[in-house]
């Protein structure tokens, strides 16, 4: 999988919204970003996936930069509850390996 | 959606002993399953890849006869840690892909974990 790269750690306050960035310089043609989420002691969720365009479902909205090179996930009123560790992923579409995870973001959300 | 169980949650064993974990596909047939571990303040480590019906394919420095897969058929796939020891101690996940979401964004599933611990 191409590389990304995501800040350790974000900080933010309950029900105001948090903007989750991620670069992928390396992104290539066919390549699939990817947002799942550890929150503590549970297995990955999947958060919300894109190629070109912007993104919305119920938990997020993903906003991909033109040249596809950046992404940011954006949750539009954080709670407690979205503390979790948020990974950015590229995937190749249609490709069928395992999912390579990097150090993702620690989000933290104060009362 | 797709759901992916994981059974037990949590188990603690002596060291020497083998430890079976099971992940199955609720409501999707599951031809690929992947496990990870995850040891604490670290990401996830793919350690390899079941596929049913033939033979797992491990990462690299994953021993395989130290962690057996069998996948016997499209809804189960299990880990079986064989002679554990304290350092085999870790978060091990499964996944899965559901050929009917997102087909062709390659989204997986992902069990809610088995907490291993040997003393």
């Amino acid at each position: 999988d191409a590389k990304t790269t995501q800040p350790n750690s974000m900080e933010s306050n309950e029900e105001e919204p948090v903007h989750l960035p991620c670069n992928h310089s390396t992104i290539s043609g066919t390549d699939y970003i990817h947002w799942y989420r550890q929150l503590p002691s549970q297995g990955p969720e999947y958060v919300i996936h894109g190629l070109t365009s912007n993104v919305n479902n119920r938990m997020a909205s993903l906003a991909i930069a033109e040249d596809r090179k950046s992404s940011t996930l954006i949750l539009h009123r954080a709670t407690l509850r979205d503390a979790a560790v948020y990974y950015c992923i590229l995937r190749p579409g249609g490709g069928a390996d395992g999912l390579t995870f990097g150090k993702g973001t620690h989000l933290i959300i104060q009362p | 959606g797709a759901v992916v169980s994981q059974h037990p949650s949590w188990v603690i064993c002596k060291s020497g002993t083998s430890v079976k974990i099971e992940c199955r596909s609720l409501d999707f047939q599951a031809t690929t399953m992947f496990w990870y571990r995850q040891f604490p303040k670290q990401s996830l480590m793919l350690m390899a890849t079941s596929n049913e019906g033939s033979k797992a394919t491990y990462e690299q420095g994953v021993e395989k006869d130290k962690f057996l897969i069998n996948h016997a058929s499209l809804t189960l796939s299990t880990l079986t840690v064989t002679s554990a020891h304290p350092e085999d101690s870790s978060f091990y996940i499964c996944s899965a892909r559901s050929s009917t979401s997102f087909s062709g964004a390659n989204v997986l599933t992902f069990g809610a974990g088995s907490r291993l611990t040997v003393l």
